[in-house]
């Protein structure tokens, strides 16, 4: 995870509000992905990117919110709609392998 | 879509002896398979994967063996240490409506016990 940061390394949510995680990387790589992580699951995809200004939905979307403005940039919005916010958010990267990911340190979301 | 089931959820074993996780999968067109370890609070680290089109790899005491008559492979830990103790994710990919997504099975929590 080198080359892939998440910010913050933990993030309190407050009922009704929409938080922003962060996920940027250097290493160059085209494909940007977003899992989540709950006890004892595997991880889950909720949105991913394979080219600027474009992403597509995983398989639960719901409640979230992209953007990919940059290619080293894919910030996920956990909003108000999403119910229970409370996991381990992951990032991860791919490049010219593409079915090879490399994932990030994960952002901690809590609900106060 | 592709569902991927891992077993043991849980396993143990003394330092030195052998581990062996297995996963099964279901769809015949995923054609890569990566292991990932993940340490408690830390995102997971990719340790081997291997291709449809070869049936055994290895890296000094991890090996990854795929069987894709049967859908299924192994991870396969020699010699094990204390710092192994970890969960390990195996995960199957193949292109699809989802791009290169990876599908996970759900996770073994392997204790390593001096």
């Amino acid at each position: 995870d080198g080359g892939i940061t998440q910010s913050p390394k933990y993030l309190f949510r407050k009922e009704g509000q929409n938080v922003t995680l962060s996920c940027e990387q250097n290493l160059n790589h085209d494909a940007m992905y977003w899992y989540r992580q709950d006890p004892g699951q595997g991880l889950r995809l909720i949105y991913y990117s394979q080219i600027v200004n474009d992403f597509q939905k995983g398989d639960i979307a719901e409640g979230y919110s992209v953007s990919r403005e940059k290619k080293e940039s894919f910030p996920l919005t956990v909003t108000s709609a999403q119910k229970n916010p409370t996991a381990f958010y992951l990032c991860a990267t791919s490049g010219s392998a593409r079915e090879t990911q490399y994932f990030g340190p994960g952002t901690r979301l809590l609900v106060l | 879509g592709e569902n991927v089931e891992q077993h043991p959820s849980t396993l143990s074993v003394q330092e030195g002896d052998s581990a062996v996780i297995k996963c099964t999968y279901s769809d015949s067109a995923s054609n890569y398979f990566p292991w990932y370890k993940q340490e408690l609070g830390k995102g997971p680290q990719l340790i081997i994967d291997i291709r449809s089109n070869v049936g055994e790899k290895k890296d000094q005491r991890i090996a990854v063996t795929l069987n894709k008559t049967a859908k299924h492979f192994s991870l396969h830990i020699t010699e094990t240490q204390p710092e192994d103790s970890a969960v390990y994710f195996c995960a199957a990919s193949g292109y699809s409506n989802s791009g290169y997504a990876l599908n996970f099975g759900k996770g073994t929590s392997l204790l390593v016990t001096p």
